[in-house]
């Protein structure tokens, strides 16, 4: 079926370096997401993103946060810079609408640790 | 605020046996429920989903029924499969004009030989 792609799977960073995660979501796919998913803990939602803007972001997404899609390449999640907080798995999704029954595609998270 | 509630967190079963996983939601708009499995190393990938109150739900042997009088979509299988060891989040959707999905903590289901 359909799969999202994520790079990288693990990154190790030094705590107020910046860091991109990349994710290259399904093909026809017209919304893209961020999760974040703290070891133990449910995963939250951190941003929406279609037509090139946000659209709904949550308190987690903080001001060192920034998403974008330049020229239909890579989805990507910018920090900058990372604190010891950030330290949790990213899960990217697409879907091709949205609304309340839409079913998300997942990729399998990158593991973001920042020392 | 809106949230999802699921209360195992470990459970651990025999291969035949049935399972239920429960999963109650709090919300004061129209919600629709959705169920995500994640197997070990893979994506998490939707499971069954439902908007409508009183109709069960039924995909590769799991079924769920949306009550909105008690705010439940629990999870159930007749007959548990070593494949089906997996993480399960229940989750919710809102009609409420929010793009997010709000998750359970999740409940890992391990089937013994």
């Amino acid at each position: 079926g359909p799969k999202v792609l994520q790079i990288p799977s693990h990154q190790i960073i030094d705590m107020g370096q910046m860091v991109t995660l990349n994710c290259d979501p399904v093909s026809n796919h017209l919304y893209f997401y961020w999760y974040k998913q703290i070891l133990g803990q449910q995963m939250e939602f951190l941003v929406n993103f279609y037509n090139g803007k946000v659209m709904e972001k949550s308190k987690l997404f903080k001001d060192q946060f920034s998403v974008e899609r330049p020229d239909g390449s890579y989805f990507t999640l910018k920090i900058q810079p990372t604190a010891l907080e950030d330290s949790a798995v990213y899960f990217c999704a697409s879907s091709l609408w949205t609304g309340g029954s839409e079913r998300l595609f997942f990729g399998h998270g990158t593991k973001l640790s920042v020392l | 605020g809106d949230s999802v509630t699921q209360t195992e967190g470990l459970v651990t079963l025999t291969k035949g046996l049935p399972v239920m996983l429960n999963c109650t939601y709090q919300t004061t708009y129209s919600p629709f429920l959705f169920w995500y499995v994640q197997h070990l190393n893979e994506a998490p990938k939707l499971l069954l989903k439902s908007s409508t109150d009183n109709k069960r739900t039924e995909h590769q042997g799991f079924y769920a029924t949306l009550h909105k009088s008690s705010s439940s979509f629990h999870l159930q299988k007749s007959s548990v499969q070593l494949s089906d060891s997996a993480l399960y989040f229940c989750a919710l959707s809102l009609s409420s004009g929010s793009w997010q999905l709000i998750f359970g903590s999740g409940t890992q289901l391990t089937v013994m030989p």
